[in-house]
């Protein structure tokens, strides 16, 4: 099985509001991705977690709030978004294998496509 | 950090006619290369992939892509395209894992927008 799901599919709010985006894989992946991509752009990665812990973060503003509360969730908290926000949110996951590995295969979920009104 | 470049932007093509979608990626010791495929309103999925080994690789589709390390190239060819082949297609490179922070991270390059017309 080599899904990732994310839920929801759509999701629109307002400015003030405060939602999640959830994102599951049950492949015994350790590392999993946050990516956002904008239409005819390639996906931005925003947040990288390995074991459970978050390893990157590219400077993404602190309404963007991810959480990893165990190996095969990860979850990313919105609050106070602004309309340029609005965008495919997408999870993937990786084995996360020890340094000198060859490169991973990250596999992708479907995306959360999100509207900030 | 890598970088990939797709010089196309959009290639438009008729059924059945063949097409490649031009990667280059930018030099290091060793590099692992992908394509994934996104079609209308889903996420990315991959196609193929070189780690090691033969620099020809297929996917179960009819793609296939070749390696060259000499021209730093890793274009994608199908001989002949269906209409269902429309879709956003990604060159991605990673180099490696567990370098500090690249985590084995994935360059994307910006995206070749293929429709096949009948």
């Amino acid at each position: 099985d080599t899904e990732v799901t994310q839920t929801p599919k759509h999701l629109v709010m307002g400015m003030t509001n405060k939602k999640s985006l959830k994102c599951e894989q049950h492949m015994g992946h350790r590392a999993m991705y946050w990516y956002k991509q904008k239409a005819k752009k390639p996906p931005e990665l925003m947040f990288v977690y390995s074991y459970e812990k978050l390893s990157i973060n590219e400077s993404v503003p602190s309404r963007f709030s991810p959480e990893c509360p165990n190996s095969s969730l990860l979850n990313l908290h919105l609050h106070a978004l602004q309309p340029e926000d609005s965008a495919l949110y997408l999870c993937a996951s990786s084995q996360g294998r020890l340094a000198g590995a060859p490169g991973e295969t990250q596999y992708f979920g479907p995306g959360t496509r999100l509207l900030v009104l | 950090a890598q970088s990939v470049t797709q010089l196309d932007s959009q290639v438009p093509v008729f059924e059945e006619a063949p097409v490649e979608l031009r990667c280059n990626y930018s030099s290091s010791v060793s590099v692992y290369l992908f394509w994934y495929v996104q079609y209308p309103n889903q996420g990315l999925q991959l196609l193929l992939k070189y780690l090691s080994g033969s620099t020809l690789v297929e996917s179960i589709n009819g793609f296939e892509a070749e390696f060259n390390k000499s021209q730093t190239s890793f274009h994608l060819r199908k001989p002949s395209v269906h209409i269902s082949d429309t879709a956003e297609y990604f060159c991605a490179v990673s180099d490696g894992v567990g370098r500090g922070s690249t985590l084995g991270r994935l360059y994307f390059g910006r995206g070749t927008q293929l429709t096949v017309w009948p």
